[in-house]
């Protein structure tokens, strides 16, 4: 079993709707990073969180420390959206050298 | 600004060959990370760098795999001789000290024969 597992592993959605992503994890963490993919493209880096919610745009990301659970929301999803989304933790262990460990990834798809 | 590279972004090879993957980090960014993502798995911490010095190497899958930083700039991560398991996306990731955020370079696909 993964120390960081994503649910779902696909999720295929029509444009407009609100979209979901989820994260557990089973270590201790100091922060969580939710990053992207798109086809063929490079990884980016969407959110940090150490604590409650963060929003940018029409994507926001909330983290349950007590729970060890993070959710990634999409609002108002467009086929631009489409892409792997990963969820990543910063282990406390490893504070000074920032290691993370990754989920498997949710590969989002939304059609037009 | 320019961003993380990695170069090549491709790399076809046969079993028992030699790969050098090579990371130019943002420039300033002293913290430089390997990644590799096997086919269907996640992606997995290699190793980082303090500028030259090896901070965390613990990813490090056995010693056909060596990276440098000479100067503390650019990273090379050797792989020598390939396995067909070393078959994957290599990613590296460069960091500002005293920040949070790493940046990703786009990958080498390595594919071993």
């Amino acid at each position: 079993k993964n120390e960081v597992e994503q649910s779902p592993q696909n999720l295929t959605a029509q444009e407009g709707e609100f979209i979901t992503i989820n994260c557990s994890y089973s270590v201790g963490i100091s922060a969580l990073h939710w990053l992207q993919q798109h086809p063929g493209g490079g990884i980016v880096s969407l959110f940090m969180l150490s604590s409650g919610k963060k929003k940018h745009g029409r994507l926001i990301a909330t983290i349950n420390i007590q729970e060890k659970h993070s959710s990634l929301h999409i609002t108002a999803s467009h086929p631009r959206d489409s892409a792997v989304y990963i969820c990543a933790v910063r282990s406390i262990g490893f504070q000074g050298a920032q290691k993370l460990v990754f989920g498997q990834g949710t590969r989002l798809t939304i059609n037009p | 600004e320019a961003g993380v590279t990695q170069f090549p972004s491709h790399s076809v090879i046969e079993k028992g060959q030699t790969v050098t993957l090579r990371c130019d980090p943002i420039s300033g960014h002293d913290n430089l990370y390997w990644y590799r993502r096997v086919m269907g798995k996640e992606i997995k911490f290699l190793l980082h760098f303090v500028k030259e010095s090896k901070q965390d190497e613990s990813g490090m899958p056995n010693n056909r795999f060596l990276a440098e930083r000479t100067g503390g700039t650019y990273s090379t991560l050797k792989v020598q001789p390939a396995e067909l398991e070393d078959s994957g996306v290599y990613f590296c990731a460069s960091r500002l000290a005293g920040t949070d955020t790493q940046y990703f370079g786009p990958g080498t696909r390595l594919t071993v024969l």
